[in-house]
């Protein structure tokens, strides 16, 4: 069973599109993130949610908008794909907030997105 | 004072050698440093952890050095392996503060 999942694993689109990519742990965890890893393997946060509630939104254009059904899912929809979006998103847990206390974050298998 | 600094950008090892990553940081606050290692077409896991009540932690070929006083922070791959070719992130965190990850470094191990 694959601790989380995301699908899907690569997305090639044109620009102004609009897409989903979506995210699902098995873990039992209360946080769930995405991150995005430019070209230079850079890993920045982008969003985070504990328990469906939105945490950490950092300064992430509001074309990308995230949604959490429920603790187990968090999804993330982008409007109007620029070629600046092409990158490898990732979605994590963790079991808490406190990822200072052992709470260590477990990564997707991230999501390919090409904007062409 | 969030950044948390890497070097090197890359790194070229023999089999068998020791490979050496480095870690800088600014923020006193942060209490928690881990090492996620991320495989090409993965996502980054965690490979090891310290806290800085401890100037060392070793678990099998990795092994973290923690200068406290110096606010930097090492990983140690001793008899490095073809199989630990991959990316090396350190992070730094504190209380209630989100991960901050390190700029990563390539490794890769040669033959």
């Amino acid at each position: 069973d694959t601790a989380v999942s995301q699908t899907p694993k690569y997305l090639v689109t044109q620009m102004g599109n609009d897409k989903s990519i979506k995210c699902e742990q098995n873990l039992g965890h209360d946080t769930m993130y995405w991150y995005k890893q430019d070209s230079k393997k850079f890993l920045k946060i982008m969003f985070s949610y504990n328990n469906k509630e939105l945490i950490i939104n950092e300064t992430v254009p509001n074309r990308f908008s995230p949604k959490s059904p429920d603790k187990a899912h968090l999804n993330l929809h982008i409007n109007s794909l620029e070629l600046g979006d092409s990158a490898v998103y990732f979605c994590a847990s963790s079991q808490d907030l406190r990822q200072g206390k052992g709470s260590n974050l477990f990564f997707g298998s991230g999501t390919q997105l090409s904007v062409l | 004072q969030q950044q948390v600094k890497q070097s090197p950008q890359s790194l070229i090892v023999q089999k068998g050698g020791i490979s050496i990553i480095n870690c800088a940081y600014e923020n006193t606050a942060f209490d928690y440093f881990p090492w996620y290692q991320q495989f090409p077409g993965k996502g980054p896991a965690l490979l090891i952890a310290i806290r800085p009540d401890v100037s060392e932690k070793k678990e099998g070929r990795f092994t973290i050095s923690f200068n406290k006083s110096a606010k930097q922070f090492s990983l140690h791959i001793m008899d490095s392996q073809p199989g630990d070719s991959a990316t090396y992130f350190c992070a730094a965190t504190g209380t209630a503060s989100k991960l901050t990850f390190g700029t990563g470094t390539r490794l890769q191990v040669t033959l």
